[in-house]
């Protein structure tokens, strides 16, 4: 199965800067990758699939980038509802796989 | 609002079982694949099992296997996990998920303790 590894595990930003979270596979997902946010005591929920395709309703300062082994999810400015933990899953090959989640705190 | 509301988790000794249950609102469940995944304590998310749309089709994790069965009634709107054989390694919140590549919604999920 795929493997795959979020960096880093906790990300430490300031309100208003950007956050850049990565995601690598151990082998090609292609655009074959969905982004979910979790915040504590809640259920995951969707915000971007195909790499870089926003979810219903998701504010334009998230977006998704990249293919193959190397994906990127960009907060441009970070608000406060966006501190959460952050998972990528790929969805290439069967069975799909989840990354163990990026920490994103308040610094 | 779409929902998806998971029941039936609780504390269970090891070996015992368990049935969650997974009602869907507004829409119907019937044109769906359907998934549980879980979150031990701490944990990141794995899934567990997965559905076709008219139950014809099932796949398991492989610490799962064996113990663990999916099902729907689609008549019910329905989802359910019938846990068997449960162990200590089983203890997390159990989602259901609609969607088939990726999960475009989750239920509030439902917790499974297993102690003795």
């Amino acid at each position: 199965e795929i493997v795959m590894t979020q960096s880093p595990a906790t990300l430490s930003v300031s309100p208003g800067e950007r956050a850049t979270l990565s995601c690598r596979a151990s082998q090609s997902v292609s655009s074959n990758l969905a982004w979910y946010q979790q915040k504590p005591g809640q259920a995951p929920r969707l915000l971007i699939y195909g790499a870089s395709t926003r979810a219903t309703g998701l504010p334009t300062r998230f977006s998704g980038s990249g293919s193959g082994t190397e994906l990127t999810l960009t907060i441009s400015s970070l608000q406060s509802e966006d501190f959460a933990v952050y998972y990528c899953q790929q969805y290439n090959n069967w069975p799909w796989t989840f990354g163990q989640g990026t920490k994103v705190e308040i610094k | 609002e779409l929902q998806l509301v998971e029941s039936g988790g609780g504390l269970v000794q090891p070996g015992g079982s368990l049935r969650l249950s997974c009602a869907a609102s507004p829409f119907s469940l019937s044109s769906y694949w359907m998934y549980w995944l879980r979150q031990g304590p701490g944990e990141g998310l794995v899934w567990v099992s997965r559905i076709n749309s008219d139950g014809t089709s099932t796949s398991y994790a492989d610490s799962v296997k064996g113990r663990f069965t999916i099902s729907r009634d689609n008549a019910k709107n329905t989802l359910y996990l019938q846990m068997n054989s449960l162990r200590a390694e089983d203890t997390a919140v159990y989602y259901c998920a609609r969607g088939y590549h990726y999960m475009d919604d989750w239920g509030n999920g439902t917790t499974v303790t297993v102690s003795s």
